[in-house]
Formats: structure tokens, C-alpha cells, sequence
């Protein structure tokens, strides 16, 4: 069964604590995505990567980070350094981003802080 | 900047009734507009449309562009609980390397 599988579900961040939020595909898509939604709020972009081994920040990317070791893996750490980390993240994929981008998407983490 | 705006943010109605959900956009380039439903959390694809005045469908949901005036809408007829959802509008644009560019949502609520 293809998808995207976000884990975990429900996160909670002590102050000063670095998260990872996780993100796998079996799609075979090269393009991964990585969505902060707040309350109210459409969907902003944190970090993209469109082949392994790259990455380009965002319009968000303060305060995280990213890694594309593996085609199917695009994890998302949330640090210290963001301060208002409470939200709902999402992760995407899609064939390269081009003229027609469908991104296709997990499931979602929500992020809170304890 | 680019910018997609969608109206209304929210919508109240009853089974039965149809309804018009807009999205205008201002953006470098234009290359694409797609509609997403999310209900509790994952995003799921609706449409994606290219080309003026040609109308996608699927069941009771289609959406038409109009890239003259930099619009699309989302009709939905004879609306059903399930219904209930935010949908979102986003567009690609050439100015956003390809990536998409996401309006607020809209959220409907359906009343049996």
C-alpha cells in the first residue's frame, strides 16, 4: 500500500529540547516537503528537498531543520531555537516540483509544548 | 509576492444546498491551481487545473479556472455531512520554484 506515514502523531517538546518529527515514503517520489499549519492558517513551507542529498529552506525555516539521506526518508527537527513549535506539521511528496507538483500528503504530527 | 486568497474562510449550511467555494490568486508565472479537502488531517487531491473555462468534475465537486481574472472555483452540489471539511487552494508558480503556494482554507461545516 503506497503512502506517505508520519510518526508520531502526537508530540510533546520540553522547553529547550530539540524534536524529530518523522517522514516515509513508498511512493518513489523524488520531491519531500515539509508544512507548518496553525489555527486559521493555510499551509506554510519549512523546508523542501528535490533529490537526495538537497535541501532549500523555506518560507519558515528558522529554528528547524532537515536531512535527505534516503530517497524515502525526510526527517524534520524541530530545535530550541523555535519558539513557538506548537502546531500541526505535515509532510509531502511529490514527482520532481514542476509545472504540475500534486503533492500527496501524511497523515500529520501535532506538535506541543509541555 | 505571491498570493492566493480564498473566500469565504468559513461556511455554514444545510444537506442539500450547493455551494461556491473562490480562490483568486496573484502570482509570478502562473503554472498551475489544484484544490485539496482536508477533513482531520491528511490533505486528500481534488483537482488540478491548467486551463481556462475547462471544467473538472468528479461526482458532486468541479472546479473551473479562469486565468483572465485569476480565479478558480469549487461547486459543490447537493452537499452531504461528509462534506464537512476545510479546502484548501494552492497554486504553482514559477516565481516559488515549482512549489505551492497555499491560500488560508475554507471551512465548510455541513448541517443535517
Amino acid at each position: 500500500d503506497g503512502g506517505i506515514t508520519q510518526s508520531p502523531k502526537y508530540l510533546f517538546r520540553k522547553e529547550g529540547q530539540n524534536v524529530t518529527l518523522s517522514c516515509e515514503q513508498n511512493l518513489n517520489h523524488d520531491a519531500m516537503y515539509w508544512y507548518r499549519q496553525d489555527p486559521g492558517q493555510g499551509l506554510r513551507l519549512i523546508y523542501y528537498s528535490q533529490i537526495v542529498n538537497d535541501f532549500q529552506k523555506g518560507d519558515i525555516a528558522e529554528g528547524y531543520s532537515v536531512s535527505r539521506e534516503k530517497k524515502e526518508s525526510f526527517p524534520l527537527t524541530v530545535t530550541s531555537a523555535q519558539k513557538n513549535p506548537t502546531a500541526f506539521y505535515l509532510c509531502a511528496s511529490s514527482i520532481p516540483a514542476g509545472q504540475k507538483n500534486i503533492q500527496y500528503f501524511g497523515a500529520g504530527t501535532r506538535l506541543s509544548v509541555l | 509576492e505571491d498570493k492566493v486568497v480564498q473566500s469565504p474562510l468559513s461556511l455554514v449550511v444545510h444537506e442539500g444546498d450547493t455551494v461556491t467555494l473562490n480562490c483568486s490568486y496573484e502570482v509570478t508565472n502562473f503554472r498551475s491551481l489544484l484544490w485539496y479537502k482536508q477533513e482531520k488531517k491528511a490533505p486528500t487531491f481534488l483537482f488540478m487545473l491548467t486551463s481556462s473555462g475547462i471544467e473538472k468534475k468528479s461526482g458532486r465537486l468541479s472546479s473551473i479556472l479562469d486565468k483572465k481574472e485569476l480565479f478558480s472555483i469549487l461547486n459543490i452540489t447537493a452537499t452531504q455531512t461528509g462534506d464537512s471539511a476545510v479546502y484548501l487552494c494552492a497554486v504553482v508558480s514559477g516565481g516559488s520554484q515549482g512549489n505551492l503556494i497555499f491560500g488560508k482554507g475554507t471551512k465548510l461545516s455541513v448541517k443535517p
